[in-house]
């Protein structure tokens, strides 16, 4: 009964390579998102996704790059992976049409280390 | 910039005390708080909102209050538990409708 999923929970990759990392709500959200928590534990929003439209782009680097197949799955795909994209990345819904006005739903994360 | 940010980055408190986590922010245009709890190897989980028209809302064991006069915000827990050990977190959210949130601060409960 798992609400926000993400898959894997760990990935370990070596510089330069291409991943992906998948998420999926069961929660009947129509709102999902990105964040990147670092070493600091510091949480900061990447890309938001209202009924498969991107509504939040952040000053993210465009080796990501998010898609969005239905509402209730948004994935993560990252080229040329560098080290410095190393931290813990969240997938998160909401019901309230990306204005954020209502709680968000945290996965319970994906560790990405790059060697 | 404008931002959320913590005054106590650890607290330590004893089993069945009460715990009382702070949080200021400076966008006055804030609308809307979230207090999240975050356990080791899991994401945030929601505890507890409250809306700008509100300078209090409780919850099982928790209360947040809000001081809009000095952009303040509190997370009180009655009668702490082991099981309330974690990272919290404030988040707020502004007229860019995304949440921002603070840096943490980290609860110890001592047995």
């Amino acid at each position: 009964d798992t609400a926000v999923s993400q898959t894997p929970k760990y990935l370990v990759t070596q510089m330069g390579n291409d991943k992906s990392i998948k998420c999926e709500q069961n929660l009947g959200h129509d709102t999902m998102y990105w964040y990147k928590q670092d070493s600091k534990k510091f949480l900061k929003i990447m890309f938001s996704y209202n009924n498969k439209e991107l509504i939040i782009n952040e000053t993210v680097p465009n080796r990501f790059s998010p898609k969005s197949p239905d509402k209730a799955h948004l994935n993560l795909h990252i080229n040329s992976l560098e080290l410095g994209d190393s931290a813990v990345y969240f997938c998160a819904s909401s019901q309230d049409g990306g204005s954020g006005n209502q709680p968000q739903h945290f996965g319970d994360g994906t560790r990405l280390s790059i060697l | 910039g404008e931002s959320v940010g913590l005054h106590l980055p650890t607290l330590s408190v004893q089993e069945g005390d009460n715990s009382i986590i702070n949080c200021a922010y400076s966008n006055s245009a804030s609308d809307y708080f979230i207090w999240y709890k975050q356990e080791s190897g899991k994401g945030p989980q929601f505890i507890i909102d409250i809306r700008s028209n509100m300078d209090k809302r409780q919850g099982q064991r928790v209360t947040v209050l809000l001081n809009k006069t000095v952009k303040h915000l509190s997370l009180q827990i009655a009668a702490t538990q082991p099981g309330d050990s974690a990272v919290y977190f404030c988040a707020e959210r502004a007229g860019s409708y995304q949440l921002t949130f603070g840096k943490g601060t980290k609860l110890s409960v001592i047995p």
